[in-house]
């Protein structure tokens, strides 16, 4: 199946700086790119969809300035968290589609990015 | 908006023993997806279903979508250790399945006691 690379794995910042995470498709290209993040013991939450070459579409409630998407090619998108805060603390995880494969919609999902904001 | 609820939210199970979750849509849904999430680990494909009343079997899996299409089931028979993880439906978000994005269900933990 499709292959979807997430960078890095973990990663510890300080409050108030920067973050970025990086989501590629390896053998596919992906016009659209999905961010979820997720809480220890709960489901994936939609945060914002990654559109190549235009801008992102974020879920409501999702500050948009906080989270900054990027989908400057077919096979990466990055998600940028600004400035954060302890409580940004999470697992962010990408996913996308290959339209041009035969699977039947499955989004293919990244390995996760966990993020600790000391 | 389009919720998708999943039951139970924890279940625990000695190994042998069989296990089943629940998804419920609020409304009709076009197909459903169930994905498998190991601890640690991220969400992986295991099966689309797509026609009214439709069954798919994996191995010791059973998966199930109702005559309305607004429910499912994902059934193992004889759990073993390594189907330890999250169990996650996903229906079609706002666009439909065209548009790519899912609403995922809460999740069921399964944990299996050798």
């Amino acid at each position: 199946g499709a292959v979807v690379s997430q960078h890095p794995s973990w990663v510890i910042c300080k409050s108030g700086t920067s973050v970025k995470i990086e989501c590629r498709s390896l053998d596919f290209q992906a016009t659209t790119m999905f961010w979820y993040r997720q809480f220890p013991k709960q489901s994936l939450m939609l945060m914002a969809t990654s559109n190549e070459g235009s801008k992102a579409t974020y879920e409501q409630g999702v500050e948009k300035d906080k989270f900054l998407i990027n989908h400057a090619s077919l096979t990466l998108s990055t998600l940028t968290v600004t400035s954060a805060h302890p409580e940004d603390s999470s697992f962010y995880i990408c996913s996308a589609r290959d339209l041009a494969g035969t699977n039947t919609g499955e989004l293919f999902f990244g390995e996760g990015s966990r993020l600790t904001v000391l | 908006g389009q919720q998708v609820m999943q039951i139970p939210q924890y279940q625990h199970v000695q190994e042998g023993e069989d296990f089943t979750t629940y998804c419920n849509s609020s409304t009709t849904l076009s197909n459903i997806q169930w994905y498998k999430q190991r601890p640690g680990g991220h969400p992986v494909f295991l099966i689309q279903l797509v026609k009214s009343g439709e069954v798919k079997k994996q191995k010791r899996l059973t998966f199930q979508f109702g005559e309305a299409k607004k429910n499912s089931s994902l059934h193992i028979t004889a759990t073993q250790t390594t189907d330890v993880g999250t169990y996650f439906c996903a229906g079609p978000g706002a666009g439909g399945t065209s548009y790519g994005k899912l609403t995922f269900g809460q999740g069921t933990i399964l944990t299996v006691h050798p």
